[in-house]
């Protein structure tokens, strides 16, 4: 069966970085999409940008240029995000998914989440 | 960018009842919308694609309708488990935008 694990836990100083991991398993890799999705203390869901496994090719939501980079391992089929630069605002639950495949966008699997809490 | 609206932001309804979700898109977006279920404390889960397509094992309560830039959710005959936070979401070109969501209570 399909399944997203998400890394464990972080707590980051501002002005940091982190690097978070969501490995695949139960589905061939690279034929699928990988978005990350964030939801900070008690607000809605923010969609970051995505990344196709396949050829490593992402397109991010303009808000997170310059401050996200995700990035595929093939060898281990897990989708990294790394996040720079790190300020409170940045405190949040960041999820994988998996969309459904080509030209079926939606994102039908999710990963369990993991916490970020940037904090001085 | 294109935005997505959702109406209300939050709404109290009692067991049984009719709930009506609105979400509108900034441009049209023909069908491309999905509607997502979160429920408190738990991971997202999706219920509709394609703006009208129940996700498989979803209860038939839940149906969705619109295209272009209106779009409904509709529970008919709410149920306790059915207490969430309901988010649509763009997959169109571009930005993959979520409405900013609508909590639904039971009375």
């Amino acid at each position: 069966q399909v399944q997203l694990v998400q890394s464990g836990a972080e707590m980051k100083k501002p002005g940091a970085s982190v690097k978070l991991s969501c490995k695949t398993s139960g589905y061939t890799f690279i034929n699928y999409y990988i978005h990350w999705v964030r939801q900070a203390p008690g607000q809605g869901l923010e969609w970051m940008g995505l990344i196709n496994p396949g050829g490593g090719s992402t397109s991010y939501a303009q808000k997170f240029q310059g401050k996200v980079t995700m990035t595929a391992d093939t060898s281990t089929s897990t989708v990294y995000m790394e996040m720079s630069n790190l300020r409170s605002e940045d405190t949040a639950v960041y999820y994988c998914a998996r969309d459904q495949g080509l030209a079926m966008p939606w994102l039908s699997f999710w990963g369990q989440g993991t916490r970020v809490i940037v904090s001085s | 960018d294109i935005q997505m609206t959702q109406s209300p932001s939050s709404l109290s309804a009692s067991v049984g009842d009719r709930v009506t979700i609105t979400c509108r898109a900034s441009q049209g977006i023909s069908s491309y919308l999905a509607w997502y279920q979160q429920k408190p404390g738990k991971v997202p889960k999706l219920l509709i694609h394609a703006a009208t397509t129940l996700q498989l094992g979803v209860p038939s309560r839940f149906s969705g309708s619109g295209s272009g830039t209106e779009f409904t959710l509709t529970i008919d005959s709410l149920q306790p488990e059915d207490v969430a936070t309901y988010y649509c979401q763009k997959y169109n070109s571009g930005p993959r935008t979520f409405g900013q969501g609508t909590k639904v209570e039971i009375k």
